[in-house]
Formats: structure tokens, C-alpha cells, sequence
């Protein structure tokens, strides 16, 4: 079975642009959580889709939105980049209940300049 | 905001000896779970332990959990080099829904 696939994995981009984050998750996982990691903040939960709505949301900026397709895969994007967004994205799914095991993936490495 | 507090931040020892690492929380929890994640990349479940559990165990891993004391810990034994990785417990709150709240994270170092 494949794992959970996030892409791009690396990606550089400047002050003020957007970037849109993609992740497909386990075969049969409906839920997919969204996570940001820094070296100041650690491990932040940005928010949880499951069947196409967003069912739990972290304290994050109305910059960062996500949304889940009919076939589970999600995107997160963030507008007008600032260089404090500058982490790395991971992305997790579970069969049901984001509070379960959690699957992740490689994460995606963004770069803000 | 974090809800764990790892202890120790750093552990350095050799092969062969054992790595105990402790996490503790604030609020009730459903469940703590421990994950790994080698440098820069994503986690790895090593497992789930429920709040109405005391002691879990998995190959060379033991959890324990006390609730009274809002706190966990991690024991791996006979350690690998292979084991070098950060370790983070995270929790399942009773009050935040569907998100796991994780710890900093202790970074593990197992010399050959």
C-alpha cells in the first residue's frame, strides 16, 4: 500500500507570493491533518479535513486554507507569504479519527525570501 | 501552543544502553501516542497508549502513562545507532476534537 504523497518537497518562494501545498493520503484514509514545523514553534496543527470538510482548525491566520477532494486528497495554500512562513508542511491521514494513528508524509520544505 | 514538555531536550549515550524520555501534558487526554522522525523528515507512529492504559509495550520500546501525574515516558532498550532520531510524544486532548497536540520533542543521539 502507498504512503502518504506530499508534493513538492522543496520549494522557494518570495515575500507576498502564494504556494499551494498538495497531499494524497493512504488508500481508504478519509481523514487528513495538516501540520507546520519550525525550529521556534515545533509542531503546530494547522487543520483536519474528513470527508470533504474541515472539521477542526488550529490558530492559524486566515492566510492558511485547505480543502479535501471527493477522493481524499487535500491542499493547503497560503497567501501573501511571509518570511515567518518559511517551515516544514506535513500532512498526516487516518482511517477516521485524526486523534488515532497518524500516517505521515515527507513533508513539503518551503522557503520564504 | 505546545501541550507537552519533553525532558530531556538532548540524550546522548552509546549503544547498547537504554534511552528513557519523558513527556508531560497539561490537559485530560483519550490517548498519548509516541512518534520518531528522522532529521527533516516526516513521523513515524511507534505507538498509542490510552488514557485507561499504564504501561504499554512494543519490540524494544516501553510506554508508561500517568495520568495523576500528567506525564508519560518512553523507554527504548538495547539502543541502535539506527534509533538517532527526535522523539515526540503527542496527545489526544479530551477538549480539542479531532487534532493531536505534540510535544517539542527530545533529540536522541545513539553512538556506535
Amino acid at each position: 500500500k502507498a504512503g502518504v504523497t506530499q508534493t513538492p518537497r522543496y520549494l522557494i518562494k518570495t515575500r507576498g507570493q502564494q504556494v499551494t501545498l498538495s497531499c494524497s493520503p493512504i488508500s481508504g484514509h478519509r481523514s487528513v491533518s495538516w501540520y507546520q514545523q519550525t525550529p521556534g514553534q515545533g509542531l503546530q496543527f494547522l487543520f483536519e479535513y474528513f470527508s470533504e470538510t474541515q472539521r477542526n482548525k488550529g490558530n492559524f491566520p486566515g492566510r492558511f486554507s485547505g480543502r479535501q477532494f471527493s477522493n481524499s486528497r487535500s491542499e493547503m495554500n497560503v497567501s501573501t507569504l511571509e518570511l515567518g512562513d518559511s517551515a516544514l508542511y506535513l500532512c498526516a491521514s487516518s482511517l477516521e479519527r485524526a486523534t488515532g494513528e497518524l500516517f505521515f508524509g515527507e513533508g513539503s520544505r518551503l522557503t520564504v525570501l | 501552543s505546545q501541550q507537552g514538555e519533553e525532558d530531556p531536550q538532548a540524550l546522548s549515550i552509546q549503544e547498547g544502553e537504554n534511552a528513557t524520555m519523558n513527556c508531560s501534558y497539561k490537559t485530560s487526554i483519550n490517548n498519548l501516542q509516541w512518534y520518531r522522525q528522522n532529521s527533516g523528515r516526516g513521523l513515524v507512529h511507534l505507538i498509542l497508549i490510552r488514557s485507561n492504559e499504564r504501561e504499554k509495550h512494543s519490540g524494544r520500546l516501553r510506554v508508561t502513562l500517568d495520568t495523576s501525574k500528567k506525564s508519560s515516558s518512553l523507554l527504548i532498550t538495547a539502543s541502535r545507532a539506527a534509533d538517532t532520531a527526535s522523539y515526540f510524544c503527542a496527545t489526544a486532548e479530551e477538549t480539542s476534537g479531532s487534532r493531536l497536540t505534540f510535544g517539542e520533542g527530545t533529540q536522541l543521539t545513539v553512538n556506535p
